[in-house]
């Protein structure tokens, strides 16, 4: 089946440094890829669709200066956080699909990121 | 705005019970509704996608039905086992766009 990769898994970065996460789909092309955060306990929030070769599109409420995300290849989408402060640790996830929708989405395996 | 109405609660069932999940949205006209379950620390895995068109759908121990009428889905896991506690989320579909509900926990107690 379908497999998308997310690296790093888990990161630690000072306050005011920023992180680059990436998703890669393994195999099967991705147009378009989605991009989530989700605090402990708490939903999973969608922050923007990422579309290969145009610009991203943010969900209300995501600053898009603050989450910088590059759809530059059929395979790959980097969300990059940009002076991550403490607030900013979280889990964030990225998925994306490889056949017609019935065959749903593959979600990558997330990536912890703490800022201290 | 669109919503996605999932009860957070955990749901407490004993197995081999059937849980019933409840998915409700607004400002939506999906042409189609998706299921997933999510473990702790994972990303969700996708179950099941019931069309518009569909009223029931079916996958071994899963039924789903969809009432566009109503924009709810419901979602029954019969036969529960301890292996089907996790939470379980909806995502009305269309518009390239994939949000998700704050999910139905459950939780199965042996």
């Amino acid at each position: 089946g379908a497999v998308v990769s997310q690296h790093p898994s888990r990161v630690i970065c000072k306050s005011g440094t920023s992180v680059k996460i990436e998703c890669r789909s393994l195999d099967f092309q991705a147009t378009t890829m989605f991009w989530y955060r989700q605090f402990p306990k708490q939903s999973l929030m969608l922050m923007a669709t990422s579309n290969e070769g145009s610009k991203a599109t943010y969900e209300q409420g995501v600053e898009k200066d603050k989450f910088l995300i590059n759809h530059a290849s059929l395979t790959l989408s980097t969300l990059t956080v940009t002076s991550a402060h403490p607030e900013d640790s979280s889990f964030y996830i990225c998925s994306a699909r490889e056949k017609d929708v019935a065959y749903g989405y593959t979600f990558g395996s997330g990536t912890r990121l703490t800022v201290v | 705005s669109q919503k996605i109405e999932q009860n957070s609660e955990a749901l407490n069932i004993q197995e081999g019970k059937t849980a019933t999940l409840t998915c409700n949205y607004t400002n939506y006209s999906p042409a189609y509704l998706q299921w997933y379950r999510q473990d702790p620390g994972r990303g969700p895995v996708f179950l099941l996608l019931i069309r518009e068109n569909e009223k029931e759908k079916r996958k071994e121990r899963l039924k789903v039905t969809f009432d566009t009428t109503l924009k709810q889905s419901l979602f029954h896991i019969t036969a529960s086992q301890p292996a089907d506690s996790a939470t379980y989320l909806c995502a009305p579909g269309g518009n390239n766009r994939l949000a998700f509900g704050k999910g139905n926990q459950v939780v199965v107690i042996p």
